[in-house]
């Protein structure tokens, strides 16, 4: 059974503070790994995807990854208001079998960011 | 530039109605999947389908069937809608190496 965990939270952090965001994973065999943003009532959105150890930058987001620790993280920096949302993890193994063709969803980190 | 294109955005519909939720894309994509998702809680797989002709059943068990007779459309039926059936509907496309995309959604409330 692949498994991705995630905080449910509510996660909250002060307007221009970095937000941390973890996820940890089963499937030693995984080899991309995914961020959705998700605001309330609409559909995931793909903000960051990384598939080698270390960090990724793409303006205020990174994403860090450790294959030998199982644990992927997104990094927000000067939150803003607008960054409010539920921020879903996503493991993709291509070997796997059965649904959703390898990619497994964590239930997601409410964020919220503060004024 | 929107990939997966899925109407109605919105659908109130009264018991035991029959309805399809229509999913749509541009791109080619062989890999397309159907998500259902309360308010606030996960996504749960309900239907995928691998291309032309295929289609499987997902980890959630769902009175809805799918079709995959083109490679285009991958619409969502429901023979006899009931009330338990009302929550969001996302369909999603592989784009690669994992990545999603995401249509609107169909939020269906059944009274």
């Amino acid at each position: 059974q692949k498994e991705v965990e995630q905080n449910s939270g509510p996660l909250s952090v002060p307007e221009g503070a970095i937000a941390s965001l973890n996820c940890t994973y089963s499937d030693r065999g995984s080899q991309s790994f995914f961020w959705y943003r998700q605001y309330s009532g609409k559909s995931p959105e793909l903000i960051m995807f990384i598939y080698s150890n270390g960090d990724k930058e793409d303006g205020r987001f990174t994403a860090q990854l450790n294959k030998a620790s199982q644990y992927v993280s997104l990094l927000i920096r000067d939150s803003q208001p607008s960054d409010s949302a539920t921020y879903l993890c996503a493991v993709y193994n291509p070997h796997s079998g059965g649904g959703a063709d390898g990619l497994t969803f964590g239930k997601g980190t409410h964020l919220i960011i503060q004024p | 530039e929107a990939d997966i294109y899925q109407t109605p955005r919105y659908l109130v519909i009264g018991t035991g109605k029959k309805i399809t939720l229509e999913c749509s894309q541009t791109m080619g994509h062989d890999k397309m999947y159907w998500y259902q998702q309360d308010p606030g809680m996960e996504l749960h797989l309900i239907h995928y389908s691998y291309g032309v002709n295929s289609t499987e059943k997902g980890d959630l068990s769902s009175e809805s069937t799918v079709s995959r007779i083109r490679t285009e459309h991958f619409p969502l039926t429901l023979e006899s809608a009931r009330p338990s059936h009302t929550s969001q509907y996302l369909c999603a496309a592989l784009k690669g190496q994992g990545g999603y995309t995401f249509g609107s959604g169909t939020r269906l409330t059944v009274v």
